[in-house]
């Protein structure tokens, strides 16, 4: 089945610099990738997602890029703030009517003031 | 819009206890929800898929007659984990869609089960 390698585990930066998280599916036919952003006992929330069909995302300071080659996408979030220290969450999924979401290990980000 | 209610919040319960949580769309028509289960500091853990009206799809490894889904209306999934064991403490979290919109999956807060 999919499976969806996350890294890193944690990251820390300072306010103001980018923060980079890099995720790989296995499943070659996966053709929609969201990333969810997960603040500690809350829910899931969809910040930005691509499908395949699309190289890269941009959204404000978030951004995603896709390279279905290497089978690996990516989250950038530029000039860090401390409100954007969460989990952070990739997930991959193969589309259709029932697909589900297979998810990442999550990455703990930390944006020090 | 793309509400999750889930209901409820936080549960303590005894061993042995019987426990039903809630999914509900607000403002839409889901026609797909999820289930997960997320351990402290761990991914989300998908557990079952379910379709208005349709039995529910197990992900391998998740015991069907100890989670029971009812996904009864477009707009209400219930999990009930029987007889709660202390090992089935875990946040489990649900999410709904609606397909026919393509919609992505929105979550519900979460429910912090505790059994003692």
């Amino acid at each position: 089945g999919e499976n969806v390698e996350q890294h890193p585990s944690t990251l820390s930066v300072q306010e103001g610099d980018s923060a980079v998280i890099k995720c790989t599916y296995s499943d070659s036919a996966s053709n929609y990738f969201p990333w969810y952003k997960q603040e500690l006992g809350k829910r899931p929330q969809l910040i930005i997602d691509i499908r395949s069909n699309v190289g890269e995302k941009k959204d404000q300071r978030i951004a995603v890029t896709l390279n279905k080659t290497a089978k690996h996408f990516s989250l950038h979030i530029t000039e860090t703030q401390p409100e954007d220290s969460a989990v952070y969450f990739c997930a991959a999924s193969k589309g259709g009517a029932t697909n589900k979401l297979i998810f990442g290990t999550g990455t703990l980000l930390a944006v020090q003031p | 819009g793309a509400v999750v209610s889930q209901h409820p919040s936080r549960v303590i319960c005894k061993s042995g206890t019987s426990v039903k949580i809630e999914c509900r769309s607000l403002d839409f028509q889901a026609t797909t929800m999820f289930w997960y289960r997320q351990f402290p500091k761990q991914s989300l853990m998908l557990m079952a898929t379910s379709n208005e009206g349709s039995k529910a799809t197990y992900e391998q490894g998740v015991e069907k007659d100890k989670f029971l889904i009812n996904h009864a209306s477009l707009t209400l999934s219930t999990l009930t984990v029987t007889s709660a064991h202390p090992e089935d403490s875990s946040f489990y979290i649900c999410s709904a869609r609606d397909d026919r919109a393509g919609q992505p999956q929105h979550f519900g807060d979460g429910t912090r089960l505790s059994i003692l």
